[in-house]
């Protein structure tokens, strides 16, 4: 049963902690991305990886880093420098990074900041 | 400027009708477009690809027009279960990233 996966599903923080995020797809996908989403606003990108130990910044990468350490597996932390972390934090792979090749999204994971 | 522009809706329509978004980018070279739909506090799902001749998809039509930068998505004979927000996307000018509208809402109504 093929997919992307994320966890937690919810996931609560306290201000200045760090959190990581965990997306892992078994589509033998090359590339993955996170995206995050606010209220009324469309996905906007964090990171993206097209291959392993390789990765590059999206439009909103400040205060959040990543790895790609295996093919399948993309975590993504949240780091007490991301000023207003509250948010829907989505996962996305797909077969290549160029090209028109259709990225799937994992479940999300929702993010909040007490 | 944003890179691409939708109707936030709602749309409010009832079963049977048809109904049209459209979707307007900026950027002249993008190549790839896609409607993308998500349920409510889901992830996004892609609907359909948009094709330069314009596609069809059962009930799902859509439209690109590059001269004047724009895509459409024709609904017709709405389903209650087409409730959702629609996403416009566009692959951006580098290749590698997609840039996401805000979405439009629909409400198909009994």
């Amino acid at each position: 049963d093929g997919g992307i996966t994320q966890s937690p599903k919810y996931l609560f923080r306290k201000e200045g902690q760090n959190v990581t995020l965990s997306c892992e797809q078994n589509l033998n996908h090359d590339a993955m991305y996170w995206y995050r989403q606010d209220p009324g606003q469309g996905l906007r990108l964090i990171y993206y990886s097209q291959i392993v130990n390789d990765f590059q910044k999206g439009d909103i990468a400040e205060g959040y880093s990543v790895s790609r350490e295996k093919k399948e597996s993309f975590p993504l932390t949240v780091t007490s420098a991301q000023k207003n972390p509250t948010a829907f934090y989505l996962c996305a792979s797909s077969r290549a990074s160029g090209g028109a090749d259709t990225q799937y999204f994992g479940p999300g994971t929702r993010l909040t900041v007490l | 400027r944003k890179e691409v522009e939708q109707d936030p809706g709602p749309f409010n329509v009832p079963e049977g009708a048809t109904v049209a978004f459209n979707c307007t980018y900026s950027n002249s070279a993008s190549q790839s477009f896609f409607w993308y739909r998500q349920d409510c506090r889901k992830e996004p799902k892609l609907l359909m690809s948009v094709y330069s001749s314009g596609n069809e998809d059962g009930r799902f039509t859509a439209q690109l027009n590059r001269a004047s930068q724009y895509i459409s998505l024709l609904i017709r004979d709405s389903k209650l279960s087409d409730s959702a927000t629609y996403l416009c996307v566009v692959k951006g000018s580098d290749g590698n990233k997609l840039v996401f509208g805000a979405g439009t809402i629909l409400r198909v109504k009994s």
